[in-house]
């Protein structure tokens, strides 16, 4: 079955310490995104991505990074400088929005990381 | 600024008691407006796209409408596996690489 799978389910931060969220997709989708789900506030964009090699910051970038080496992959490391880092995070990935050949396709989500201060 | 909100904030119903959850928008120009289901440690899940004022969309109990400001989603003898967040999120035509999206309403369905 084609989907987006993130790992790990449920990660733990110490102060002063990087890390990475994975997220791969097999929906040979273009696109994809990251998001940030705290409770009773909307999804948050951090970073997208495009086209393999280019990303673009989201609304909330500060203290995280992104890399697009290959199509199906877009970890997110949360870094250090990121002093509230406790959330929900989301990947998900779609068509290219500027692609209207194939009509309107929505984003389809992977299960999240559950991400908190140690 | 586009903005999405959605009302209310939790709706708690009987077994078989209709309701309506509201999602209003300001967007400079729709391009497309999305209904997603969210259970609790999961991603949401896709349920509807709506594209311009009259359009419904129509899944077992639930209808999505549309009109110019706002989109309703109608949930008709609900069940309890219904429960869930509901969220709604809407796409710009100028912005159409990013999606918006609103707060949730948090749905519990009671036998």
């Amino acid at each position: 079955d084609g989907g987006i799978t993130q790992s790990p389910k449920y990660l733990f931060r110490k102060e002063g310490q990087n890390v990475t969220l994975s997220c791969e997709q097999n929906l040979n989708h273009d696109a994809m995104y990251w998001y940030r789900q705290d409770p009773g506030q909307g999804l948050r964009l951090i970073y997208y991505s495009q086209i393999v090699n280019d990303f673009q910051k989201g609304d909330i970038a500060e203290g995280y990074s992104v890399s697009r080496e290959k199509k199906e992959s877009f970890p997110l490391t949360v870094t250090s400088a990121q002093k509230n880092p406790t959330a929900f995070y989301l990947c998900a990935s779609s068509i290219d929005p500027q692609d209207l050949t194939q009509g309107f396709q929505p984003q389809h989500f992977g299960d999240g990381t559950r991400l908190s201060i140690l | 600024e586009d903005q999405v909100t959605q009302s209310p904030e939790a709706l708690r119903l009987q077994e078989g008691e209709s309701s309506s959850l509201n999602c209003s928008y300001t967007v400079s120009g729709l391009r497309g407006l999305f209904w997603y289901r969210q259970d609790p440690g999961k991603g949401p899940e896709f349920l509807f796209t709506l594209y311009s004022a009259g359009e419904e969309k129509e899944k077992e109990r639930l209808k999505a409408t549309l009109t110019k400001k706002e989109s309703f989603l109608h949930i008709t003898a609900p069940k309890p596996e219904d429960s869930a967040t509901y969220l709604c999120a809407v796409q710009s035509l100028e912005t159409y690489d990013k999606v918006i999206f609103g707060p949730g309403t948090s749905l519990s369905v009671i036998p």
